[in-house]
């Protein structure tokens, strides 16, 4: 079966300007999560969506980031007015179930801020 | 808060020779643990995981973790490495049974490099 998939691949985009991400994860899962990954800062939490309930929102670094999940599937995290420090790989991944189930993880968008 | 911790950076084996990876982690209880691996512009893919039960674990491409409570460790070996293993292992920690609090705490990875 077809595993988490993130489009685009890879971004390359001007200070100020905003940006989407999009995640598609696996049919089924009901869990949704986003990490970012950095240099110098490893992996880090993001956000996550489970199923109709609240997102746990605790790891958005600033008020310029947000996401949502539509359906139940598909999520978007939006950065607005982009900085240089948020050049990164964006990973999503989901799991069929909250509370430590296995995560699978997509294969990440880059995203360079020039 | 959980936490993870992979002491080495950066580790070199020989091709053939044997692997071990650390991981220490600090949290309240009994932890998920998990080790990922990721090559080079790739994401990251599950090697093994330890919710419950026998402490040690078997994975893909023949990888295995020993859960030691005494130690809080989950320390990841391999007999013999092949070339083909070199990529950078993350270790992580999920808290069982907490609802909203399902997001993964990452070591910093262990960049390894096998020469031939």
């Amino acid at each position: 079966g077809a595993g988490v998939s993130q489009s685009p691949s890879n971004k390359v985009t001007e200070k100020g300007k905003d940006v989407e991400l999009r995640c598609d994860p696996i049919s089924g899962h009901t869990a949704l999560y986003w990490y970012r990954q950095s240099l110098g800062q490893g992996l880090e939490f993001l956000i996550y969506f489970q199923g109709n309930s609240a997102p746990d929102k605790s790891g958005l670094p600033s008020d310029r980031f947000s996401a949502e999940r539509t359906g139940g599937s598909v999520s978007t995290l939006t950065i607005q007015r982009t900085q240089q420090e948020d050049s990164a790989v964006y990973l999503c991944a989901s799991s069929p179930l909250a509370g430590g189930e296995t995560q699978y993880f997509g294969p990440g968008t880059r995203l360079l801020v020039l | 808060a959980q936490s993870v911790t992979q002491p080495d950076i950066h580790i070199t084996v020989s091709e053939g020779a044997s692997l071990e990876l650390r991981c220490n982690y600090s949290y309240g209880a009994t932890p998920y643990l998990f080790w990922y691996v990721q090559s080079p512009g790739q994401g990251l893919q599950l090697l093994l995981k330890y919710f419950s039960g026998d402490t040690l674990v078997q994975g893909i491409k023949g990888f295995e973790a020993e859960f030691k409570r005494s130690q809080s460790s989950f320390n990841l070996r391999k007999p013999s490495v092949h070339w083909s293993d070199a990529a950078e292992y993350f270790c992580a920690v999920g808290a069982p049974g907490t609802g909203t609090a399902s997001k993964l705490t990452f070591g910093t990875g262990t960049r390894l490099q096998v020469t031939l």
